[in-house]
């Protein structure tokens, strides 16, 4: 079965603008979570979607949104983009939000910020 | 908020060395999980432990869950070049929580 597709691998973006990552799930999975990754912070979760609905939110700012629809494809946007927003950005799916289905990852958005 | 401490951070061994790495907490946890990423890539799951005491093996890697509850650790016998990676450790609240991880170099 294919696994979770994360687009675009890699972007370049400058202070100020937004960005919009995409993120498909392995079919079947409702669950979609989104964390950053940085060499300092390690990985942190973002924010979790169950069925279009955001059912848990980590501890970033309001910059920081997503969504997610009926198929279970999820966005993450990221606006006013700062330097310290470069970072590998992954999004894992999951049947549902159990930790004992496991959770698969894609193979991230590195995101520069220039 | 509950942390994972993982140690070491680095590890860098020769291919055919054994080595453990380890995964605490200062609170109990109901399971855990560890997963290896590899560069450029995001995290894949190696193992879920849910009983205290539990042992579980995965070829050359074997995983065992603290009687306690609050431990983890993760061995693997006669490393190869392929086990590169980092290794991290997660448990689940109502969200995935990661260790600090271990970086692991195995040279040829």
């Amino acid at each position: 079965k294919a696994g979770v597709t994360q687009t675009p691998r890699y972007l370049i973006k400058t202070r100020g603008q937004q960005v919009t990552l995409s993120c498909s799930p392995i079919s079947g999975h409702r669950s979609v979570s989104w964390y950053q990754q940085t060499p300092g912070q390690g990985l942190q979760f973002l924010f979790e979607y169950f069925s279009e609905t955001q059912r848990n939110k980590g501890n970033f700012p309001g910059r920081f949104s997503g969504r997610q629809f009926s198929n279970s494809r999820s966005e993450m946007n990221v606006s006013t983009l700062e330097l310290g927003d470069s970072a590998l950005y992954l999004c894992a799916s999951t049947w549902d939000n159990n930790f004992n289905y496991g959770y698969t990852f894609g193979s991230g958005t590195r995101l520069t910020v220039v | 908020t509950q942390l994972l401490e993982q140690s070491p951070q680095f590890l860098s061994i020769q291919e055919g060395e054994n080595l453990t790495v380890y995964c605490n907490s200062s609170s109990v946890f109901s399971s855990l999980q560890w997963y290896r990423q590899e560069p450029g890539e995001g995290p894949v799951l190696l193992v879920t432990v849910v009983t205290g005491g539990e042992v579980k093996k995965l070829k050359r890697l074997t995983f065992q869950f603290g009687d306690a509850r609050k431990d983890s650790s993760l061995h693997i016998t006669a490393a190869q070049t392929g086990d590169t990676g980092l290794y991290l450790c997660a448990l689940h609240t109502d969200k995935l929580i990661f260790g600090t991880g271990t970086r692991l170099q195995v040279f040829p």
